[in-house]
């Protein structure tokens, strides 16, 4: 089993559609969450910090439940340069490499 | 966020000869570097960590003496992907800690494409 799981998509959504991205880790020692941006033969670039709190950067909210081990992205009144996959990130106590989901891959139509 | 720069980004060679990437921090120190590959549409894949002044620790699978790393000072690491094959045609990313807001997390050098003929 994956320690970070995630739903590889694609997801197609209209212009100005909200869309979420869920993702569930496994390990309890996980400390600290990230969403990435991965753009198509580009290297990752931290997107935000996820929060206990839960917490907003303009168009995106990320939220975090520790109960349930998951982890969410809420993107609102989407871009077409949102296009591009969204990696959840996890760090894990004990490791010095940040944990990576495979991504989920979300496509914006015009 | 931290810079972290890569070079070079794009490399063809021959099989069988060597190739050298180059990882640098810029204006931060790093102690601990990592090196990624991924294949096209799959996930990133930690090879190994990169450790200023020691030797690099490896994942499970990788072979060291195949991809040979080197941390010589804080703001270089280099890997170099000795006796090249078609198969390791890959995406090869390096990554630095750095600080965002209070939490750490990993910045990434722009990659570097690998294509061996």
């Amino acid at each position: 089993r994956k320690e970070v799981e995630q739903d590889p998509g694609p997801f197609n959504v209209p212009e100005g559609a909200t869309v979420a991205f869920n993702c569930t880790y496994s390990n309890s020692a996980s400390q600290s969450f990230f969403w990435y941006r991965q753009d198509c033969r580009k290297e990752p670039k931290l997107l935000m910090s996820v929060y206990s709190s839960g917490n907003e950067d303009g168009r995106f909210t990320a939220q975090l439940n520790r109960a349930s081990q998951y982890i969410s992205l809420l993107i609102r009144d989407s871009k077409l340069s949102d296009s591009a996959t969204y990696l959840c990130v996890v760090r894990i106590e004990g490791r010095r490499a940040l944990t990576f989901g495979s991504g989920t891959r979300l496509q914006v139509q015009p | 966020g931290a810079v972290v720069s890569q070079h070079p980004s794009r490399v063809i060679c021959k099989s069988g000869t060597s190739v050298k990437i180059e990882c640098r921090s810029l204006d931060f120190q790093a102690t601990t570097m990592f090196w990624y590959r991924q294949f096209p549409k799959k996930s990133l894949m930690l090879m190994a960590t990169s450790n200023e002044g020691s030797k690099a620790t490896y994942e499970q699978g990788v072979e060291k003496d195949k991809f040979l790393i080197n941390h010589a000072s804080l703001t270089l690491s280099t890997l170099t992907v000795t006796s090249a094959h078609p198969e390791d045609s890959s995406f090869y990313i390096c990554s630095a800690r750095g600080t965002s807001g209070s939490k750490e997390t990993q910045y990434f050098g722009p990659g570097t494409r690998l294509l061996v003929l």
